[in-house]
């Protein structure tokens, strides 16, 4: 169980908008730590997708933003794609364990 | 272009140790934290454990504590991940990453397969 918490699946039609949560706590997230997080495509090597809470690194398309707010962060894909679905999983580091931890998953179907 | 090449794959028997390598290039191997993530069939990532090759500093994810180490070797700018006493439970893919604080792990190695069967 990790301390990150992250819905198992999310689900959405091609074009909407979904949202990913990331919940932690005064250790890791509310202690003001950065989230990055992190895309797994189907038999892929995981890429990073946000990193700084909200930055995309180069190649990421914008419809990725990333968002924090105290102990909780979020994912959000603006005009979801097919090629979207895939894992994917936030990171932050916790003061308690003293080191960076990914949360469960989440995985994204496209209907 | 930053490149991490780890070695390949491997099946071992129940109770045996391996160590697994990761190969950096084309970027400063001492000014980055490399780390250990673990991925079972069908399951998440794991945070292992996670080296910093310019002072040594090394940090254990709580779920690897005492199931092997991490370490480097800066001549040859490669980093390493010891696994002991494997279980059949220790069959997973194994990357290593590059990782900055700010920046997150954004180079990762193709992964290692490690299969532990009798």
């Amino acid at each position: 169980q990790s301390v990150l918490t992250q819905p198992p699946s999310v689900s959405g039609a091609p074009g909407q908008r979904i949202t990913i949560s990331c919940t932690g706590s005064s250790s890791n997230l509310g202690a003001d730590y950065d989230v990055h997080w992190y895309q797994q495509l189907p038999g892929a090597v995981p890429r990073l997708l946000i990193f700084g809470n909200n930055n995309r690194p180069s190649g990421v398309p914008d419809r990725f933003s990333g968002s924090k707010s105290g102990a909780s962060a979020a994912l959000a894909i603006n005009g979801l794609q097919p090629e979207d679905e895939a894992g994917y999983y936030c990171q932050s580091y916790d003061k308690g364990l003293s080191i960076w931890v990914f949360g469960g998953g989440t995985k994204v179907t496209v209907l | 272009e930053a490149q991490l090449v780890q070695s390949g794959a491997e099946v071992k028997k129940p109770g045996e140790s391996l160590k697994i390598s990761c190969k950096g290039s084309g970027f400063n191997f001492n000014t980055y934290w490399i780390g250990w993530v673990r991925q079972r069939p069908g399951k998440g990532l794991e945070s292992l454990g996670i080296m910093y090759p310019g002072d040594g500093e090394t940090r254990y994810g709580p779920s690897f504590q005492g199931q092997g180490t991490v370490s480097a070797d800066n001549s040859i700018t490669t980093a390493y991940l010891q696994l002991n006493s494997l279980k059949a439970s220790d069959t997973a893919i194994y990357y290593c990453a590059r990782f900055l604080a700010a920046d997150g792990f954004d180079v990762w190695g193709k992964g290692t397969m490690v299969t532990v069967s009798s």
